[in-house]
């Protein structure tokens, strides 16, 4: 079955870590997105990326980064610059077709700090 | 610019009696609507979306959602709530003006179905 995987599932971070969270697709979509999710909060987008070897900034990009060196895969990695990164990280893609075509998440990582 | 509200943080329902989620919107271009289901500890689930083709929209496990223009809503209903759809359910909209088909994410609607 297509769809997306992400891992780990859970994961901690210590003080002063970077951490990275794979992200990969089989459904052969261009799109690839990041959100961040707080408790009692919508969705908040870090990074997305429409075609490999290039991406943007969302709205809170600060102490994220990314990389698309293939279609199927797009980590996110927390840097130690992200002062407060426990939340539950969210990944997503879609057909860059039309701008009506819906995004289609993974099952997310929980991130929290030790 | 676009913009979501959800009317309610949480809406309580018995179960067998109607659920009625609310959402109002703001786009400066002609919107695409979406409504997503989460489980505790799960991804989003697409419900429905609208796309102009009708304003009355069908979706999975008997929900459904009006677009009205005049109105700026896209509200959500079901008949007959289910233990199952305890979750929380977010309006999203985006435009084909958004960079990068950006969405925009209502604060989510939190339904609790009572036995």
């Amino acid at each position: 079955d297509g769809g997306i995987t992400q891992s780990p599932k859970y994961l901690f971070r210590k003080e002063g870590q970077n951490v990275t969270l794979s992200c990969e697709q089989n459904l052969n979509h261009d799109a690839m997105y990041w959100y961040r999710q707080d408790p009692g909060q919508g969705l908040r987008l870090i990074y997305y990326s429409q075609i490999v070897n290039d991406f943007q900034k969302g709205d809170i990009a600060e102490g994220y980064s990314v990389s698309r060196e293939k279609k199927e895969s797009f980590p996110l990695t927390v840097t130690s610059a992200q002062k407060n990164p426990t939340a539950f990280y969210l990944c997503a893609s879609r057909p860059d077709t039309g701008f009506e075509q819906p995004q289609h998440f993974g099952d997310g990582t929980r991130l929290s700090i030790l | 610019a676009q913009s979501v509200t959800q009317l309610d943080s949480h809406v309580s329902v018995s179960e067998g009696t109607p659920v009625l989620l609310r959402c109002n919107y703001s786009s400066s271009y002609s919107p695409s609507l979406f409504w997503y289901v989460q489980h505790p500890n799960k991804g989003l689930q697409l419900l429905l979306k609208y796309t102009s083709a009708a304003t009355l929209v069908k979706g999975i496990n008997g929900f459904e959602a009006e677009f009205k223009k005049s109105e700026t809503s896209f509200h959500l209903t079901k008949p007959s709530a289910h233990m199952s759809d305890a979750a929380e359910y977010f309006c999203v909209v985006t435009n084909p003006q958004a960079a990068g088909n950006k969405l925009t994410f209502g604060g989510g609607t939190r339904v609790l179905v009572k036995p």
